[in-house]
């Protein structure tokens, strides 16, 4: 089956480690994303990949980072300088020319305690 | 700067009640508009878009939404709710002019349907 596969499901992280949320997917998507959610503010976009090897901060980029040495594969490290950790992180992925209809994981919630 | 607007945060209807939630954006050019659903413990899935041609788009599952564009609304209504349907809905919304390659997002309505 083609998907978005996220992994874990539940993390849980002391404060001031850092953690690398992972998400994988088979579509053959060039473009992948990240997002975060939160009660009440919807969805928002901390980083994007629209190739392998490069990526542009989204709007709350501050606290993350991220890679993409292969299509596949766009992992998402939450630092230690991420001051509201704790979240739901979406991972999505559309095909280039059709940048705007994504295809979404079934997200990893992050707990630091 | 462009943004979406969804103006019930949380709705609660009966089963066979209609629905219309509304989606307004900011954005005077050309638009590509989206209804997302997340149902409890499942993953964002998109349920219509709007990209060209007749303003009234079908979706999954009885959805419909219309793009008014004289309005920047994209409304979501489905004639007659069940239980099933109760869900967090997403709209967003993307400009196609330009290097502008992301999805806005409205804040969601969450909906609840008693059975």
């Amino acid at each position: 089956d083609g998907g978005i596969t996220q992994s874990p499901k539940y993390l849980f992280r002391k404060e001031g480690q850092n953690v690398t949320l992972s998400c994988e997917q088979n579509l053959n998507h060039d473009a992948m994303y990240w997002y975060r959610q939160d009660p009440g503010q919807g969805l928002r976009l901390i980083y994007y990949s629209q190739i392998v090897n490069d990526f542009q901060k989204g709007d709350i980029a501050e606290g993350y980072s991220v890679s993409r040495e292969k299509k596949e594969s766009f992992p998402l490290t939450v630092t230690s300088a991420q001051k509201n950790p704790t979240a739901f992180y979406l991972c999505a992925s559309s095909i280039r020319d059709r940048l705007n209809e994504q295809f979404f994981g079934p997200g990893t919630r992050l707990t630091v305690l | 700067a462009q943004s979406v607007s969804q103006h019930n945060h949380h709705v609660i209807l009966s089963e066979a009640a209609s629905l219309e939630l509304g989606c307004n954006y900011s954005y005077g050019g050309t638009v590509n508009l989206f209804w997302y659903v997340q149902y409890p413990g499942q993953h964002l899935q998109l349920l219509l878009k709007y990209f060209s041609g007749d303003p009234l788009v079908k979706g999954i599952k009885g959805f419909e939404a219309e793009f008014i564009k004289s309005k920047f609304s994209f409304n979501l209504r489905k004639p007659s709710v069940q239980w099933s349907d109760t869900a967090e809905y997403f709209c967003a919304v993307n400009a196609r002019a330009g290097n502008n390659r992301k999805l806005i997002w409205g804040l969601g309505t969450s909906l609840a349907v008693n059975p």
